[in-house]
């Protein structure tokens, strides 16, 4: 298993394009989420799956917005009529469901968007 | 609403010298995190504490969680110039990480 796979890695799209990232994270791994982080702030939870199920959504999130994983394996963020503001790094995170363990986060490279 | 900030914000140290990171956090929570990430990078994993009076220790890094105080801190002790990156800590929730502002270590010869 090579870790949690992120693509693409670089993004650059022009205002009111859409664009979606896709995460494959460790297979045996059950839990996925999606975080967003900016330059110079720590990353800021958008939303997570248990198998195929989003169980929670940031209510920070705006509506163009949404993340499927449609087979509890790999998901895909996306996000429509990109504004500006949306240019961050989208890191994906993949766990096992916690129990009395440690339930560690393990990350993914990110992708990087740029919306010009 | 679980807020969990970090200081100092940023620190440069220079080689061989000892300092803390402090991480404090707004409400109850089950697990702290510590994570390092480099530039450009992602996120590496380096403690989890579970539980009041935790310490974990690997090479030059200490992790420890007091929480009565809701307090982390991560000592550096003799820090090398492979230590500088920027750490946060983060705290579960509702089954989610909150993390902090991340504190910005740049050790200096």
């Amino acid at each position: 298993d090579t870790g949690v796979s992120q693509d693409p890695r670089h993004k650059i799209t022009k205002r009111g394009q859409n664009v979606t990232f896709r995460c494959d994270p460790i297979s045996e791994h059950n839990r996925l989420y999606w975080y967003r982080q900016t330059l110079g702030q720590g990353p800021e939870f958008l939303t997570y799956f248990q198998n195929e199920a989003q169980l929670e959504k940031s209510r920070l999130l705006s509506d163009r917005f949404s993340a499927e994983r449609p087979k509890g394996s790999f998901s895909t963020l996306e996000i429509q009529r990109t504004e500006q503001g949306d240019s961050a790094m989208y890191l994906c995170a993949s766990s096992l469901r916690p129990g009395k363990g440690a339930n560690v986060l393990t990350f993914g490279a990110g992708s990087r968007l740029t919306v010009l | 609403e679980l807020k969990v900030e970090q200081n100092p914000l940023f620190l440069s140290m220079q080689e061989g010298k000892n300092y803390t990171i402090y991480c404090n956090y707004s409400t109850t929570s089950d697990r702290l995190y510590w994570y390092r990430q480099d530039p450009g990078k992602s996120l590496e994993s380096l403690f989890v504490l579970l539980s009041n009076g935790a310490v974990k220790q690997e090479g030059r890094l200490m992790a420890s969680l007091d929480t009565k105080a809701r307090l982390s801190t991560l000592h550096i002790t003799a820090a090398v110039h492979d230590l500088s990156a920027t750490y946060f800590c983060a705290v579960t929730r509702n089954e989610k990480l909150t993390f902090g502002t991340g504190t910005r270590l740049t050790i200096i010869p």
